[in-house]
């Protein structure tokens, strides 16, 4: 499975738009996209995956550049709530019995503190 | 409610002495799994369940075990726990299908001294 190369930590002014990118420069083909966030010492939250399209959900939107290499995760007005930690992570799993398919890989995410 | 619940949320034992965090799904999925967390390690799958009666390791597997006897519940097993296990340890499911949506539990902190 492709790595992932993420900033450690990051900033954001509550009300603005936090912008989280990912590098991800080995992805293959059919390999997704996928943001998690955990919140300190809480179970890690799905929050939006994507192929190729952009995709937009009820929490955030993902833009993935036109060769896929890298993505940014955008959370459109931030609030104190959304300060965690956030995975982004690529995975593929040819079916459902593939060994490990249940496995993402989780790396050290970017810490964003969302500041008042 | 759809959940994922553990059991205990906190645990400090001593080396040696089994010991048995339960997990529990109430949203009828089938894949059940297992992570422990330590700083600077980032997630790591210990056991997997694809369904009833059916488990496989995952990457960290040595010292636990764990068992699939009803679909809701993934128990997670320490025959003799030692401090290299302490960490925060996660349960999560997801649905059949649904392969990058997973659904963690609270977590359990477990300190083994």
């Amino acid at each position: 499975d492709a790595k992932t190369t993420q900033p450690t930590s990051m900033d954001c002014a509550e009300g603005r738009a936090a912008n989280l990118p990912c590098n991800h420069s080995t992805i293959s083909g059919n390999e997704y996209v996928y943001w998690y966030r955990q919140i300190h010492s809480q179970g890690p939250q799905y929050i939006i995956h994507g192929l190729k399209n952009n995709e937009t959900n009820e929490m955030a939107s993902l833009i993935i550049t036109e060769d896929r290499k890298s993505s940014t995760l955008i959370l459109p007005h931030a609030t104190l709530r959304d300060t965690a930690v956030y995975y982004c992570i690529v995975y593929f799993a040819l079916n459902e019995y593939q060994t490990g398919a249940n496995n993402l890989f989780f790396g050290t995410g970017t810490r964003l503190t969302v500041i008042p | 409610e759809a959940q994922v619940t553990q059991n205990p949320r906190y645990l400090i034992t001593v080396t040696g002495k089994k010991l048995t965090v339960t997990c529990s799904q109430n949203m009828n999925h089938e894949y059940m799994s297992w992570y422990r967390q330590d700083p600077g390690l980032g997630l790591r799958q210990i056991y997997y369940s694809m369904n009833v009666e059916v488990t496989d390791k995952g990457d960290v597997p040595e010292g636990y075990k764990v068992s699939r006897k009803e679909k809701r519940n993934f128990p997670l097993i320490l025959e003799s726990p030692s401090p290299n296990q302490t960490s925060l340890y996660f349960c999560a499911s997801r649905p059949r299908g649904a392969l990058y949506e997973q659904y963690f539990g609270p977590g359990t902190r477990l300190t083994v001294t």
